[in-house]
């Protein structure tokens, strides 16, 4: 069935990029995700990426789509004391049925 | 405009209890779905709604039920309550079921 997989934690300094990797299996979906999640919060959508594209750059988010290997990362640039949550990947094909990662905690070190 | 409004935000209830969370979602979207999130499972899809039907089932037994009125806003029962129930349940919204999902803050529901 369906899967994704990413480690579960990730450690940074302050100032440094963070990057965040994630394999899935299924390569029909449309969408692949990226959550944060902060201590007693839902999850905030933070970027997505259509499965037809390589890469999607947000300000100080990178994403690349690796669709051959079914690898996704997210790298935070500069990343902030702010940034530490956990960040959940994602995939589907819209609302319904999303598959989501474990999670991987992100600590940023001041 | 509002996101997706979860209530409440917490909730306390012992075993054999039955629990209703609501979910009211962005203004305009159609699709809502429902998740589990658990330390040991992650994040579970349990259905999601659209339209008032019912398109898609994770696999959850049938103590877990939901619904959707005409105007998009869902509630999710839980029946004959377990201690394995105790989570936090999110909501998402999206406005069809094959655009991005909008998750709310979450039901943290424990059974004691």
């Amino acid at each position: 069935g369906e899967d994704v997989e990413q480690s579960l934690f990730l450690s940074v300094r302050e100032g440094d990029s963070s990057v965040i990797n994630c394999t899935y299996t299924d390569s029909s979906s449309t969408y692949l995700y990226w959550y944060k999640q902060e201590p007693g919060a839902g999850l905030q959508l933070l970027t997505y990426i259509f499965s037809n594209m390589d890469m999607k750059q947000d300000q100080r988010l990178t994403v690349l789509l690796n669709k051959k290997d079914k690898h996704l990362s997210l790298r935070i640039a500069d990343t902030q004391t702010g940034d530490s949550a956990i960040y959940f990947c994602a995939e589907g094909s819209g609302g319904f049925k999303t598959i989501f990662g474990a999670g991987t905690r992100l600590f940023v070190k001041a | 405009k509002a996101g997706v409004t979860q209530t409440p935000r917490y909730l306390i209830k012992t075993r054999g209890q039955q629990v209703t969370l609501s979910c009211s979602p962005i203004s305009g979207h159609r699709s809502v779905s429902w998740y589990q999130q658990t330390p040991g499972q992650g994040l579970q899809f349990l259905f999601e709604y659209f339209s008032e039907t019912q398109r898609n089932k994770g696999n959850f037994p049938g103590r877990f039920s939901g619904r959707q009125f005409s105007n998009s806003r869902s509630e999710m029962n839980v029946s004959t309550l377990e201690l394995g129930d105790s989570a936090l349940y999110l909501c998402a919204s999206s406005l069809a079921s094959n655009t991005e999902a909008f998750f709310g803050q979450g039901t943290r529901l424990t059974v004691v």
